[in-house]
């Protein structure tokens, strides 16, 4: 089993529709997780980072963790055209010696 | 403030050769990430430098190595080029609290190997 899982999409969402992402890992040590959004020929940006159990809110994004279910998700209000881009998500391993990215979900926004 | 910056941006290379990439951290950042990002694989850690030390390291042959200098400035080197490590390399500075700090990613250097 991978350590950090995505579905690879890609997923298609209409302009103004929620789009979510989801992300489960395997290191049930793991306390931190990030969400990363990266552009086709760009570099990985960070978009949210979770710590804690529930929703953490950022303008139109919002990320959920669910430790008990190993279970983190990004969704995305008000989807527009310009959020078409993979989704990456993070996580340090519990002993923090490495980060671990999962494969990243493409997403498209469909005017 | 200036971000991360990384040279070259795109690199050519044959097998057997080697090839040293650079990396220029955010000021005042003490540490630098080194990543792979190739189709198959995704984006893989490679090791992190903090105050000039290899603290972590990621599952690579020792044919990947690094090192920091004293103002942060990171180097990758890579010896005796495979095709399989045509790839994106990606390095990434934090504040240096660790693997759980936010990282800011530069633009990468694009590497092929012939």
């Amino acid at each position: 089993q991978k350590e950090v899982e995505q579905n690879s999409g890609p997923l298609s969402v209409p302009e103004g529709a929620i789009a979510s992402l989801n992300c489960t890992y395997s290191d049930r040590g793991s306390q931190s997780f990030f969400w990363y959004r990266q552009y086709s020929g760009k570099s990985p940006e960070l978009i949210m980072f979770i710590y804690s159990n529930g929703d953490k809110e950022d303008g139109r994004f919002t990320a959920q963790l669910n430790k008990a279910s190993q279970y983190v998700s990004l969704l995305i209000r008000d989807s527009q055209p310009s959020d078409s881009a993979t989704y990456l998500c993070a996580a340090p391993s519990a002993s923090y010696d490495k980060v671990i990215f999962g494969p990243g979900t493409s997403l498209s926004v469909i005017p | 403030k200036a971000g991360v910056t990384q040279t070259p941006r795109y690199l050519i290379k044959t097998r057997g050769q080697q090839v040293t990439l650079s990396c220029s951290p955010i000021s005042g950042h003490r540490s630098v990430s080194w990543y792979q990002q190739t189709p198959g694989q995704g984006l893989q850690f490679l090791f992190e430098y903090f105050s000039e030390t290899q603290r972590n390291k990621g599952n690579f042959p020792g044919r990947f190595s690094g090192r920091q200098f004293s103002n942060s400035r990171s180097e990758m080197n890579v010896s005796t080029l495979e095709l399989g490590d045509s790839a994106l390399y990606l390095c990434a500075s934090s504040q240096g609290q660790g693997l759980t700090d936010t990282q800011y990613f530069g633009p990468g250097t694009r590497l092929t190997v012939l």
